[in-house]
């Protein structure tokens, strides 16, 4: 089963406006990464953030983590019609494997209207 | 400076038919992942390769599902005997590998449909 879990399913706003994303999350974690999506294809990363870093910024985008409370959240601010799309959050787990899997949450639909 | 490439990007078959979709990886990124998308849907883990290490297929959902990586490059995910709910897009995924953060820089997707 999927580890990450969005909310909300999906966010309508318009431009300008600030976009807030939640991912919550089950287990302990390496690191938390967030990809765009556009159009159902290919996935862009666009942020990683480490399980001892509690935030961090790229352009419009700021991340925050909380390991307490096993959750992120993606905010993207002054948001354009191009910022339409979905937005995943995805977790680097601790277990011991020798493999590193990322598991990808549920998703965040985003609509940005001009 | 090519990124991760998937072929064909549509495919349509029949009901019965197998299927192979290929990923070709960025270059020197030893790992390589799967993943399967549903309409409106979060990914799904398929199967995943490291370097020479046996592949961690736990993700697989049948016995139909296969997967190769030759060379520790190409790989080719087959599908054996189609059924209509194996119809998503089929994502790959490469990354530098173990010892990395671990992004993972992802292909177009080649979208199966399965009549």
């Amino acid at each position: 089963s999927q580890q990450g879990e969005e909310d909300p399913q999906a966010l309508s706003i318009q431009e300008g406006e600030n976009a807030t994303m939640n991912c919550s999350y089950k287990t302990s974690i390496n690191n938390l990464q967030w990809y765009r999506q556009n159009s159902g294809r290919g996935l862009v990363h666009l942020i990683l953030i480490r399980s001892n870093e509690r935030e961090k910024h790229s352009g419009r985008l700021r991340v925050t983590l909380d390991t307490s409370k096993k959750s992120s959240s993606l905010l993207i601010t002054a948001s354009r019609a191009a910022d339409t799309a979905s937005y995943f959050c995805a977790t680097d787990g601790t277990e011991n494997t020798g493999f590193q899997k990322l598991v990808f949450g549920t998703g965040t639909r985003l609509l940005v209207s001009p | 400076g090519a990124g991760v490439s998937q072929s064909p990007s549509n495919k349509v078959t029949e009901k019965g038919k197998d299927v192979e979709l290929r990923c070709d990886p960025i270059s020197g990124h030893t790992a390589l992942y799967w993943y399967r998308q549903s309409l409106g849907q979060g990914l799904e883990f398929l199967i995943y390769f490291q370097g020479n290490s046996a592949p961690d297929k736990s993700g697989l959902p049948s016995d139909r599902f296969s997967a190769e990586r030759t060379g520790g490059s190409v790989s080719t995910l087959t599908i054996q005997r189609t059924q209509q709910e194996d119809s998503a897009v089929y994502l790959c995924a490469s990354s530098p590998g173990q010892g990395t953060d671990n992004e993972q820089f992802f292909g177009p997707g080649t979208r199966l449909t399965v009549l």
